[in-house]
């Protein structure tokens, strides 16, 4: 059974650019949501998708959004970053008994 | 809306010394989802424990140990006889609105850092 993964592993942007963040959902979940971490900080959610629907979002500005396809793999984007955009990026995927798994995460870092 | 305090911001222990990370969480909600999960240097989230609201059972796994208290709204994690490779920082988390087609969002805490030194 092959788990969560996440592309890249890290990144470095400038402010103002567009960041396009990758995950692939672990087999058999249909479900996928994405925290953002600030350095010392615990995981914020920003969304959920559930079946290629938005299915909840976070205290996160319209510049972060989504997709997820057909096979539940996801993208985060997000426009315009600012310097606070710096952060782990989390992808959890889960099924229906509310278990999130979470992959590796994307190290941004804006400049 | 839903909180988790984790009052312990950083633990130091000595090698087989017993640690418990404290968790107090916050919601209106009456059926919930507690988690606690351990994020080594290397950044992933690995999945510890889950409890649901109902289910106030205790449980032992080997060296780690839960202590879900309803009434205090605490959900402690002990490590017995702590080892090195159990430095990491642990989140406790908290799932409401669960079941259907909406399967929540995890609230975190703040983290606790926990250091084992040999």
């Amino acid at each position: 059974e092959t788990g969560v993964t996440q592309s890249p592993t890290h990144l470095i942007k400038t402010r103002g650019q567009q960041v396009t963040l990758r995950c692939s959902s672990q087999s058999g979940h249909n479900t996928v949501s994405w925290y953002q971490q600030a350095l010392g900080q615990g995981p914020q959610f920003i969304f959920q998708y559930y079946r290629e629907e938005e299915n909840g979002r976070g205290n996160f500005p319209p510049r972060f959004s989504g997709l997820q396809f057909p096979n539940y793999s996801s993208e985060l984007n997000v426009n315009a970053l600012e310097l606070d955009d710096s952060a782990l990026y989390l992808c959890a995927s889960s099924a229906r008994d509310n278990e999130q798994f979470f992959g590796p995460g994307t190290r941004l870092t804006v400049l | 809306a839903q909180k988790v305090t984790q009052a312990q911001t950083e633990i130091s222990v000595v090698e087989k010394e017993d640690v418990t990370l404290d968790c107090v969480y916050e919601t209106r909600d009456t059926t919930y989802y507690l988690f606690w999960y351990k994020q080594p240097p290397s950044g992933e989230l690995v999945f510890l424990i889950r409890r649901n609201s109902f289910d106030e059972q205790n449980e032992i796994s080997g060296r780690y140990s839960w202590n879900f208290q309803k009434s205090t709204s605490s959900f402690n994690f002990t490590i017995t006889a702590s080892q090195v490779v159990d430095s990491a920082v642990y989140f406790c988390a908290l799932i409401t609105n669960a079941g259907g087609t909406s399967y929540g969002k995890l609230t975190f805490g703040q983290g606790t850092i926990l250091t084992v030194h040999p």
